[in-house]
């Protein structure tokens, strides 16, 4: 079975400084990878997802994330946080033998500070 | 494009009551999925769908807990009796080819 793990589920860093939340992921096949964002009261949106072309996949609101075969991770970074980037971010990987299913990590909740 | 529409967006009910949660998928996606989420559990995967067949229910918890999707544009998850336990938000999410469309979610609260 597929899995991931996110490293840090709190992680704080002040504004205008660099963004990065970890994810390492666990499968036997090559994986989908997926970054979500949860801002509060509201549903998971996507951020950006791997699907086997650029290793390096662009998102929105200024995200990237580098797939790392060698090191099984897809870490999210952005150069400079801004305060609206406050959210809770989600990795998961797809499980491409179950209909699309998604397997997400536990989360880590980015504390944006002045 | 409406999105994932998730009815009601709040619950609230006593202990032994029957409830149930809405979803309409994106027009054109063939799997749905159900969520419930607990700071305790975080997202856990409860039913989901490819083309209106349920294909993994492993994740419901208890037999209190069902869900059909009659059709390719609604979907249910019923709980009865409801326990307080069940408090969560609950999501409904729906796919076309890869990564998921969410919805709002539903914040259920029992009493």
């Amino acid at each position: 079975a597929q899995s991931v793990t996110q490293l840090g589920s709190h992680v704080s860093v002040s504004e205008g400084a660099l963004v990065l939340l970890r994810c390492n992921y666990s499968s036997s096949v090559p994986p989908y990878l997926f970054w979500y964002v949860q801002y509060p009261n509201q549903g998971l949106q996507l951020l950006l997802k791997y699907t086997s072309a650029a290793t390096l996949v662009k998102g929105i609101n200024g995200f990237e994330a580098e797939f790392k075969k060698s090191e099984t991770s897809f870490h999210l970074t952005k150069p400079s946080a801004h305060m609206s980037d406050a959210a809770e971010y989600f990795c998961a990987v797809s499980d491409m033998g179950g209909g699309n299913k998604l397997t997400f990590g536990t989360g880590t909740q980015l504390k944006v500070e002045l | 494009d409406a999105g994932v529409i998730q009815s009601p967006r709040h619950e609230v009910t006593e202990m032994g009551q029957e409830v149930t949660l809405r979803c309409k998928p994106i027009s054109g996606h063939n799997s749905l999925f159900w969520y419930r989420q607990t700071m305790m559990r975080g997202l856990e995967l409860l039913i989901y769908f490819n083309n209106n067949v349920p294909i993994d229910d492993s994740g419901m918890p208890e037999d209190r807990f069902s869900a059909k999707m009659p059709n390719a544009s609604f979907s249910t998850l019923k709980i009865q009796p409801s326990e307080p336990r069940d408090s969560a938000v609950y999501f409904c999410a729906s796919s076309r080819t890869v990564g998921y469309t969410f919805g709002s979610g539903t914040r259920l609260t029992v009493v």
